[in-house]
């Protein structure tokens, strides 16, 4: 069964690089979206972005300062936000998307679906 | 960007009562949407896919029904471990998006 970590630091500086890394368990890397989702405190969740073999999505609102990328080797996820703020203070959860098919001029082409499998999220912390 | 909308926000119910659970999409998503219920200090957890595919182990008291833009999560007989809040997500577009989320007290 699959299980996701995630780790880094709990506390990051304003203007600084928020870095974290997820650990996959068991369960295939390959054929699946990997995720990271945030929540600040007492609100809602908030799409980051995801990774896949065949590129990157990102939330529209955080594109210029957001990368993820996979090491497929080291069965590792990691997540990059540049010049961060308090507004970034938030719970962040790694988390596995199931790979759904579309059929596009004859092509079978993949994309992300549901969330199946989470992380138990770290709290990051953004302040001086 | 698809934008998703719960309601209600808050809701109090009791043992066995029925709860229902509204999300709106600001556009057409098909079917394209799941459900998720996040106790408090935990990770969510998935309940239903494609609108209305119940996800393994969920009990069945649990459903979910709707298409295009309107969709509804139902508890037919509200049981104490089900408070915590209830999220809606689209999948029908690249970026992913959640509805805001419901609380729901029992």
């Amino acid at each position: 069964q699959v299980q996701l970590r995630e780790s880094g630091p709990g506390l990051v500086k304003p203007s600084e690089t928020l870095s974290l890394t997820c650990s996959v368990s068991g369960g295939s890397i390959n054929d699946y979206y990997w995720t990271w989702i945030r929540q600040p405190p007492g609100k809602g969740l908030d799409f980051i972005g995801h990774v896949h073999s065949t590129g990157t999505t990102y939330n529209p609102s955080l594109q210029s300062r957001v990368s993820i990328s996979m090491d497929t080797s080291k069965r590792q996820f990691s997540l990059k936000l540049t010049s961060v703020t308090a507004g970034d203070t938030a719970v962040y959860f790694c988390a596995r998307v199931i790979e759904g098919h579309i059929t596009l001029f004859g092509s079978l082409i993949p994309r992300a679906t549901w969330i199946d499998t989470w992380g138990q999220g770290t709290l990051v912390i953004v302040s001086s | 960007d698809v934008q998703m909308t719960q309601s209600p926000a808050s809701l109090s119910a009791s043992v066995g009562d029925r709860v229902t659970i509204s999300c709106q999409a600001s556009q057409d998503i098909t079917n394209f949407l799941s459900w998720y219920h996040q106790k408090p200090g935990k990770a969510p957890k998935l309940l239903i896919y494609g609108a209305s595919t119940l996800a393994t182990g969920v009990p069945s008291r649990f459903s979910g029904s709707g298409s295009k833009t309107d969709f509804t999560l139902t508890i037919s007989s509200l049981r104490p471990e089900d408070l915590g809040t209830y999220y809606c997500q689209q999948y029908d577009h690249l970026s992913l998006t959640f509805g805001g989320g419901t609380r729901v007290e029992v």
